[in-house]
């Protein structure tokens, strides 16, 4: 057990419609990263929180949006969801917010558009 | 660009016996980390064994250890004494110290364990 937490674990959804994939992070952990990983694509960074903050940004689509509350849990937000949006959604969790941090993932939430 | 190259899909290993999972990587940045991730069917990504590049010695872990060649930039992962529980997806990552924020990882070795 790693100590980040993620729900749900399963989501089924129709396309169109949109999602709230929910992460709080390990104890005294500031920074929150999204991952998607779907078979076609891999393993993909999509976005970096750190104490409230976006840190950085990596291949997340215009329809996804993610934020960092103050008690630091964050969400993940997919919206005008497509067949393709389908995949493994993982948070991560670090110390700190920059520097050789090792990243501790949760257990995913598994996204299924139908 | 930062990329990892992880050149075997698949391998097969007799219980028992030691395996190395093979990752490459490009960087231009003197300062990184290497990582390696577990990902067993059920799905959870499992930290394994951090190196740093700074790092003078291999990192090592229980029955894990990094051989580190840095003027390769090879950063394979060993596994001593293997078990059916090693069975498993393992990847390679790589996280630049400038940009530290952006992980990227390997496509992936899928490690199968004969009894």
């Amino acid at each position: 057990d790693s100590g980040v937490t993620q729900t749900p674990k399963h989501l089924i959804t129709a396309t169109g419609q949109r999602v709230t994939l929910r992460c709080s992070p390990r104890s005294g952990d500031l920074s929150v990263y999204w991952y998607q990983q779907s078979l076609d694509q891999g393993l993909q960074f999509l976005i970096q929180y750190y104490n409230g903050e976006e840190r950085a940004k990596g291949n997340i689509l215009e329809r996804f949006s993610a934020q960092q509350f103050p008690d630091l849990h964050s969400e993940l937000n997919l919206s005008s969801l497509e067949l393709g949006d389908s995949a493994l959604y993982f948070c991560a969790s670090s110390r700190g917010g920059a520097g050789l941090d090792t990243q501790y993932f949760g257990p995913g939430t598994r996204l299924t558009v139908l | 660009a930062q990329k990892i190259t992880q050149t075997q899909p698949g391998m097969f290993v007799q219980e028992k016996e030691a395996v190395t999972l093979d990752c490459t990587y490009d960087t231009s940045d003197p300062s990184y980390g290497l990582f390696w991730y577990k990902q067993p069917s059920s799905g959870e990504m499992i930290f394994l064994i951090y190196q740093g590049s700074y790092d003078q010695q291999n990192a090592t872990e229980g029955r894990y250890s990094l051989n580190f060649q840095k003027a390769r930039k090879s950063a394979n992962l060993v596994i001593s004494a293997s078990q059916l529980g090693d069975s498993a997806m393992y990847f390679c990552a790589m996280r630049e110290g400038s940009s530290a924020s952006k992980i990227i990882f390997g496509s992936g070795t899928r490690l199968s364990i004969r009894p």
